[in-house]
């Protein structure tokens, strides 16, 4: 099975660095995705690891250490519209290849 | 990017009726869709994975006779709650996965479908 961790909340002040993170224990491991959700909206995809090490999108980067089983997503230069909840998920080995989500940081951007 | 869509977008239904919830992926194939659960506050629940021509694989605790999925072609899944009951009230959400073989394999979700079971 699956055991995803992650903080419940965080709260950071605009234009600043936030880094939250995701531990996570598997019986198989095939990559691990971090998602942005806004209230009532669907999760849209930000970033991807598979490999150890950092993975830079613009504002955005995440990285993954498969031997410590942990990442964290780090947000740079921080707006108000970052506020939302951000979703750690981990893909298996299985066939079907699905995702087991973590419970969400629900980040709060204060001005 | 893949856009999947959802339809509808809400629904709000007396208990013991049936609800359908469609899920199209629009600019791509996709061989298989995940349908997910959201309560508040809560995260992403998989309910079960839909396979193109075949039967759906559910995950534990989740009724197959209750959430009933079909998945007739490779754009198109539904999600029929049956019998549906005000705990069944939740964010359904589906996902699909690009049929094209891609490195990271992204899930696109579509945007959602709110259920109100009175």
């Amino acid at each position: 099975g699956q055991n995803i961790d992650q903080p419940t909340e965080m709260t950071a002040t605009e234009g600043a660095i936030v880094q939250i993170n995701c531990t996570y224990q598997t019986s198989g491991f095939n990559g691990l995705f971090w998602y942005q959700q806004h209230a009532g909206e669907a999760p849209t995809f930000l970033s991807y690891n598979v490999l150890d090490g950092l993975e830079e999108k613009g504002r955005f980067s995440s990285f993954l250490s498969r031997s410590k089983g942990y990442s964290y997503l780090l947000l740079k230069e921080l707006q108000m519209k970052d506020s939302a909840s951000y979703l750690c998920a981990v893909r298996d080995l299985t066939g079907r290849r699905a995702l087991t989500f973590g419970s969400g940081t629900r980040l709060q951007v204060q001005p | 990017g893949a856009v999947v869509s959802q339809h509808p977008s809400w629904v709000i239904c007396k208990s013991g009726t049936s609800v359908k919830i469609e899920c199209r992926s629009l600019d791509f194939q996709a061989t298989t869709m995940f349908w997910y659960r959201q309560f508040p506050k809560q995260s992403l629940m998989l309910m079960a994975t839909s396979n193109e021509g075949s039967k759906a694989t559910y995950e534990q605790g989740v009724e197959k006779d209750k959430f009933l999925i079909n998945h007739a072609s490779l754009t198109l899944s539904t999600l029929t709650v049956t019998s549906a009951h005000p705990e069944d009230s939740s964010f359904y959400i589906c996902s699909a996965r690009d049929l094209a073989l891609t490195a990271q394999e992204t899930q696109y979700f579509g945007p959602g479908t709110r259920l109100l079971v009175l």
